[in-house]
């Protein structure tokens, strides 16, 4: 099925390492960001892109790093996990950033993230 | 600044009862408005929006309005059913602010039989 795949769907790190969350889509969407969900707080955005090559912060980016080399791929690196980073994080995509209000964006089902 | 703020959870209802779910916003200039649900286990689908005052969106029996006056946008449905147990996120896309949706905290709705 089309959509937006996140791997892997759970992890657990220990303080100080490091991983790569995966995001890919197949809908040839232009724009595609990184939220985490933390209880009580809703979504918050932590880096986007609006195309192959162009990468932005946004509202928590401290500890994290994106590259988007391909329309199709948007991963997110964890340099040095931290407990605070304990999160779930979901990547969403849409086909252009002023699509937001046409499409509203798509969402992949996440990664639980836990470290110790 | 822009920031979204819904009512607590868990909202627990029974199957037919109607459901409201508050929702109010501040904001600069006319921002667009979203309802997202969660299922559980899965990540987030866009259930409604509006993108102007008076806008009244709507998708499989929810209805929402884009109330500038009192700055609303509170979810409701006439008859809630078991499958509409879910986490129901209110969100708010800043004007030209294409980059980002400002998400509240999310409400909890569980409806049993």
């Amino acid at each position: 099925n089309a959509g937006v795949t996140q791997t892997p769907k759970f992890q657990v790190l220990k303080t100080g390492q490091s991983m790569t969350l995966q995001c890919a889509q197949d809908m040839n969407h232009e724009y595609m960001s990184w939220y985490r969900q933390d209880p009580g707080m809703g979504l918050r955005l932590i880096h986007y892109s609006v195309g192959a090559g162009i990468t932005d912060q946004g509202e928590v980016p401290n500890g994290y790093n994106v590259s988007r080399s391909t329309t199709e791929d948007f991963p997110l690196r964890l340099l040095s996990a931290a407990p605070s980073q304990t999160s779930v994080y979901f990547c969403a995509s849409s086909p252009g950033r002023e699509d937001r209000d046409t499409y509203g964006y798509t969402f992949g089902s996440g990664t639980r993230l836990t470290v110790v | 600044g822009n920031s979204v703020t819904q009512m607590e959870g868990p909202v627990t209802l029974s199957e037919e009862a109607f459901l409201t779910i508050n929702c109010t916003y501040t904001a600069t200039g006319y921002p667009s408005l979203f309802w997202y649900v969660q299922y559980p286990g899965e990540g987030l689908q866009l259930l409604l929006k509006a993108t102007k005052a008076d806008d009244k969106g709507s998708n499989k029996g929810f209805e929402a309005t884009y109330r500038k006056e009192t700055t609303s946008f509170h979810l409701e449905k006439g008859s809630v059913q078991v499958s509409d147990s879910a986490v129901y996120f209110c969100a708010l896309g800043p004007p030209g602010g294409y980059n980002k949706l400002i998400f509240g905290a999310g409400t909890r709705l569980a409806v049993h039989p």
